[in-house]
């Protein structure tokens, strides 16, 4: 049982397009990471965010936390090639729980296609 | 290159059999983190150790066992394998104990249980 559920978990667009992906829990985390990770490769890093209502925005990509701590999305404005991989959403350790202690997502599977 | 080492890069072994796995952190981090990601189950958390003191514990084995020595490499012991077992290794590595602090992660090691 996942205790962050990620949606859509496939998702193939044009270059161009814009795409949102969502992460959602019913628990709420004290911080939410997102990665990007790339077929035979470590998860990398995109952001971490620990405020609720906090939004974030590196480039093309936009990452909101929920006020209430327990969801995130993930937007993407005018997704490129180089966008293609799985995004995974991370929960830290909720505030009655032990620090280091992260939940995954099953991920969401990006293509964008030239 | 995240600078988290991991060794070795593939691994094929029978059933029954006990591997060790290897990482070294980036220059200069104390934690240290222990992830198995398979197909059906994604991204989970095994343990976390910070500065040679377990830290945080998931959804480990008994099977399973890890340490993180002095000079803050740490090794995964997964014992009395099974098929199940087959999966990508990832170690990752980050400054300090807390969630908020970013993770860094190695490039894996492909565990094949035959």
């Amino acid at each position: 049982t996942q205790l962050l559920e990620q949606s859509p978990q496939f998702l193939s667009i044009q270059e161009g397009e814009n795409l949102t992906v969502y992460c959602n829990s019913s628990s709420v985390f004290s911080s939410l990471q997102w990665y990007r990770q790339e077929p035979g490769e470590g998860p990398v890093l995109l952001v971490t965010v620990v405020t609720g209502g906090e939004v974030k925005k590196l480039k093309r990509l936009t990452f909101q936390f929920g006020d209430a701590r327990k969801d995130s999305s993930l937007h993407i404005t005018a997704a490129q090639p180089g966008d293609t991989g799985l995004y995974l959403c991370a929960g830290g350790g909720k505030k009655t729980d032990s620090w280091g202690k992260f939940q995954f997502g099953a991920g969401t599977q990006v293509v964008v296609t030239p | 290159d995240s600078g988290v080492t991991q060794t070795p890069k593939h691994l094929i072994t029978a059933t029954g059999q006990r591997v060790t796995l290897r990482c070294s952190p980036r220059s200069g981090d104390l934690s240290v983190y222990w992830y198995q990601q398979s197909l059906d189950q994604g991204l989970q958390f095994l343990i976390q150790y910070y500065n040679g003191e377990e830290r945080a514990k998931g959804n480990i084995l008994e099977r399973f066992s890890a340490q993180q020595f002095p000079d803050l490499h740490s090794e995964l012991n997964l014992s009395s394998l099974e098929l199940g077992d087959s999966a990508l290794y990832f170690c990752a590595s980050s400054v300090g104990a807390s969630e908020t602090y970013e993770q860094y992660f190695g490039p894996g090691t492909r565990l094949t249980v035959t």
